[in-house]
């Protein structure tokens, strides 16, 4: 089964710096990559996915952005981080296509200040 | 656009009681339907994968139901434990293709008083 590694467990940036999140997935090749953002009292939102190398599909218009530079890894990143980017920031993967069953990271939780 | 509740939002109960956790979504069009648990601060962690042919699911002292039909699911624990308590969230993803998204719920919040 697939495991995925999530860094850092949490960051505190203020308004207008940078960002980047790191991802990567073990046990498996060529999955589907995902990148969740929960906020307090809104739910799970689907922030981008990836069905590939190089191939990122946006949801939500905002002022992040998502690579995938390698089969297994997939970042989130940021130029200028707003006080509402403020959340919890999940991995995901659905390596089985067949089953579609979905494995999530332990998280980011990032505070803008 | 799909939607899903989960009913109640809060649930406390005594340590060794039974209960169930409600889950209803508005299409039916559904592929299959997971249950997650979330600890404080932690990642998600999934319970029970329900395929959209199946009607239920179990592990252990879990068990999952689905009723497509009626946008349903309900997750039942027997013999609740302290150690159950977190929120568990239920997701579906839709039968459409390129369909990649889960559509959560909010979660209900489950306390198991020893």
């Amino acid at each position: 089964s697939q495991t995925i590694h999530q860094w850092p467990a949490t960051l505190v940036q203020p308004v207008g710096s940078p960002l980047s999140l790191e991802c990567t997935v073990e046990g498996t090749s060529n999955p589907n990559l995902y990148w969740y953002r929960q906020a307090a009292g809104r739910g799970l939102q689907l922030l981008f996915y990836s069905v590939g190398i190089g191939q990122i599909s946006s949801e939500v218009p905002q002022n992040l952005s998502a690579s995938r530079p390698q089969d297994r890894q997939f970042i989130l990143s940021s130029k200028k981080l707003l006080l509402s980017d403020s959340g919890f920031y999940l991995c995901a993967t659905n390596a089985d296509r067949k089953i579609y069953g979905y494995t999530f990271g332990s998280g980011t939780r990032l505070t803008v200040v | 656009k799909q939607e899903v509740t989960q009913i109640p939002a809060a649930l406390s109960v005594p340590e060794g009681e039974n209960l169930v956790l409600n889950c209803s979504f508005t299409d039916s069009a559904i592929y299959n339907l997971q249950w997650f648990r979330q600890d404080p601060g932690k990642g998600l962690t999934s319970l029970l994968l329900i395929q959209s042919s199946q009607r239920e699911q179990t592990s252990g002292r879990l068990n999952a139901s689905l009723d497509k039909s009626s946008g349903r699911s309900t997750l039942y624990i027997a013999a609740s434990q302290p150690g159950d308590s977190a929120t568990y969230l239920c997701a579906v993803k839709g039968s459409g293709a390129g369909s990649y998204q889960l559509t959560f719920g909010k979660g209900t919040k489950l306390s198991v008083i020893p």
